[in-house]
């Protein structure tokens, strides 16, 4: 299994810009989780979707972030305007109902806003 | 209110020795679930264990086992034989109802050869 998969794992981009941030969930698995990690406030959930639902937001920081399933094999986050406190590392995890309910992370995206 | 607690920031251990690294956690819900997640230097987060919170007995995951005291609220990941690689910072996180993570701030630990 190839596990969770991030693009871009790095992205550098300048204030203003439009960022998106993408994942692809383990195959089977039906929920998928958005956090955000930085050194000040720790890892953080933005955002979770059930079967390409979106179940609670209420981590998303403001209006500029949004995020999408269209499908249960992707999901985007995507930041527009992005701003220098934007930067951080953000997280797509997934996870299978059931037993256990692991969360199972991908590598993550750095993210830096000049 | 701080729902995860990790009251150690840094830890140091010799290698081949044991460590244990503390957790407490805060909950009314009677079914919750425990993990211990592993982020070495490169960034990423390793899943390591997992505690129910109706799990009678104590998780183990070879070198891994977590010291479940429900009473107490702790839920402290023991690593056996501590390796070089082990050096790592080490996340505790509660399974909240839906489903999220709620994460402590971590531990960062130095095994030294």
């Amino acid at each position: 299994d190839a596990g969770v998969i991030q693009s871009p794992r790095h992205e550098v981009t300048e204030m203003g810009q439009e960022v998106t941030l993408r994942c692809k969930p383990i195959s089977g698995h039906n929920s998928l989780f958005w956090y955000r990690q930085t050194m000040m406030r720790g890892l953080e959930l933005l955002i979770y979707f059930n079967n390409n639902v979106p179940i609670d937001d209420s981590g998303m920081p403001e209006d500029r972030f949004s995020a999408k399933m269209p499908n249960a094999s992707f999901s985007t986050l995507k930041i527009q305007p992005s701003e220098p406190r934007d930067s951080a590392v953000y997280f797509c995890a997934t996870r299978e109902e059931g037993f256990q309910e692991t969360q199972y992370f991908g590598p993550g995206t750095r993210l830096l806003v000049l | 209110a701080q729902k995860i607690t990790q009251t150690q920031p840094g830890m140091f251990v010799q290698e081949k020795e044991a460590v244990t690294l503390d957790c407490t956690y805060d909950t009314s819900d009677p079914s919750y679930g425990l993990f211990w997640y592993k982020q070495p230097s490169s960034g990423e987060m390793i899943f390591l264990i997992y505690q129910g919170s109706y799990d009678q007995q104590n998780a183990t995951e070879g070198r891994y086992s977590l010291n479940f005291q429900k009473a107490r609220k702790s839920a402290n990941l023991v690593i056996s034989a501590s390796q070089l690689g082990d050096s790592a910072m080490y996340f505790c996180a509660m399974r909240e109802e839906g489903g999220k993570l709620i994460f402590g701030q971590g531990t960062e630990l130095s095994v030294k050869p």
